[in-house]
């Protein structure tokens, strides 16, 4: 079985300031790992990915993540928060090989504070 | 490219009535679709998944049932709708072949009253 664990479901960073949103997982396999950003009222949108090979990963608006797999991480960066980053964000794993079941986390609100 | 719409966006529905969210997936053949909730503070649910025409698999007993009458169509139903049924309904899809990554639709807001 796999899951994922979100740690805190609300954040509040000032704007201009580090955003550090954590994701930890278990998977008894090689895990494929996701982050969505979730607007209000819209549905989710692919921020990055992690399947083969670096695992520090860039993504959209100056998102960035890093698997760690002694950690079991995946925690999701952005060295400079924007208004505009506002917005729920969601960690997801489907395990590698055969028919993968994709497994949310419970998601973080991040607030960004002018 | 690939596209994915759900329809109607928003759906206010008595209790009791019926209930038919549609969701359709171009630019790809034979994806995996998916039906998720999202109810307040909770997070995302599994409500079904199918890998192909025919094929439902439910992940949570409830009165919801899902239908795939083509290949990239898919329906979500309820002959009479609960107060707890309110919520975010996403549809999403997924390529078996190699990317694994899912994408998901604009989403459908339910509100029963």
């Amino acid at each position: 079985a796999q899951s994922v664990t979100q740690l805190g479901s609300h954040v509040s960073v000032s704007e201009g300031a580090l955003v550090l949103l954590r994701c930890n997982y278990s998977s008894s396999v090689p895990p494929y790992l996701f982050w969505y950003v979730q607007y209000p009222n819209q549905g989710l949108q692919l921020l990055l990915k992690y399947t083969t090979g670096a695992t520090l990963v860039k993504g959209i608006n100056g998102f960035e993540a890093e698997f760690k797999k002694s950690e079991t991480s995946f925690h999701l960066t952005k060295p400079s928060a924007h208004m505009s980053d506002a917005a729920e964000y969601f960690c997801a794993v489907i395990r590698s090989g055969g028919y993968q079941k994709v497994t949310f986390g419970t998601g973080t609100k991040l607030q960004v504070i002018p | 490219s690939q596209t994915i719409h759900q329809w109607p966006a928003t759906l206010v529905q008595p209790v009791g009535s019926p209930l038919s969210l549609e969701c359709t997936v171009e630019g790809t053949s034979n994806p995996n679709l998916y039906w998720y909730r999202q109810a307040a503070g909770r997070g995302l649910q599994l409500l079904f998944y199918s890998v192909g025409i025919g094929q439902i698999s439910s992940e949570v007993p409830q009165n919801l049932s899902a239908s795939r009458p083509q290949d990239r169509q898919f329906i979500l139903s309820s002959k009479k709708l609960l107060l707890s049924d309110s919520g975010f309904y996403l549809c999403a899809w997924r390529d078996k072949q190699g990317l694994n990554t899912i994408y998901f639709g604009e989403g459908s807001w339910l509100t029963v009253v």
